[in-house]
């Protein structure tokens, strides 16, 4: 099974500041065939069902603002938040889909 | 617009049973793999279980293989999650979940609000 690891777990930013959130798998999830990088970036509000913000490592999902974005190949991955608004506190998740589905362990976004 | 609203949920004893179903609308069904992913409290996303358009391909988490089997109705545009054999760890909201494009294992856009299933004596 391949396995995702973020870091950090927890981040404080000051509004208005970049924010950046890393993931790691534990293999490549990059399928040479179609050089896609099988791998989504979801947002988690307390209480609500997660919000999927970015796929193929790096395209926004529509409506998304685009003070989010991801970069990345391989193993290694960053979701950036360019400069963060209050609205962005929340858990962010990477999940890769190259095999079946697996989450990181969330990293925890708060206001500085 | 895109609804996919779960059921079934609630307090079990460990070593019972639960079905859980996803009634969906808003979208062709059919055309959709499916997912149900879990979350227990206060921890992280753990997927479960997806199934294919047909049903015809389905996959488990090592976690849950051999006590939960996945379903759905074309017909009926719902998933469901059959749960025997449950234990404390499985004490989780349960999400369903659609991918994002059709006929293809992509990551969920859509999910349900979940529903909460508690193992306890």
């Amino acid at each position: 099974d391949i396995v995702m690891t973020q870091s950090p777990d927890s981040l404080a930013v000051s509004l208005g500041e970049r924010a950046t959130i890393n993931c790691k798998s534990s293999q490549s999830v990059l399928y040479s065939s179609n050089n896609k990088n099988y791998l989504a970036w979801y947002q988690q509000k307390p209480g609500q069902p997660p919000k999927l913000l970015i796929y193929w490592a790096s395209t926004r999902e529509s409506g998304v603002p685009d003070r989010f974005s991801g970069s990345g190949s391989g193993t290694d991955f960053t979701l950036t938040i360019s400069s963060l608004q209050a609205e962005d506190v929340a858990v962010y998740y990477c999940q890769q889909y190259y095999t079946t589905y697996t989450f990181g362990q969330g990293t925890k976004l708060e206001i500085k | 617009q895109v609804q996919l609203v779960e059921s079934g949920g609630g307090l079990v004893k460990p070593g019972g049973s639960l079905r859980l179903s996803c009634a969906v609308s808003g979208f062709t069904f059919s055309d959709y793999y499916m997912s149900w992913i879990r979350q227990a409290p206060g921890k992280g996303l753990e997927w479960i279980s997806y199934i294919s358009t047909t049903g015809e391909t389905i996959y488990y988490a090592d976690s849950v293989k051999g006590r939960f089997t996945i379903s759905r109705d074309n017909a009926k545009n719902s998933l469901y999650l059959q749960m025997n054999s449950l234990r404390a760890e499985d004490t989780a909201v349960y999400y369903c979940a659609r991918a994002r494009d059709i006929v293809v294992v992509d990551p969920p856009d859509y999910w349900g609000q979940g529903t909460l299933v508690t193992v306890s004596s």
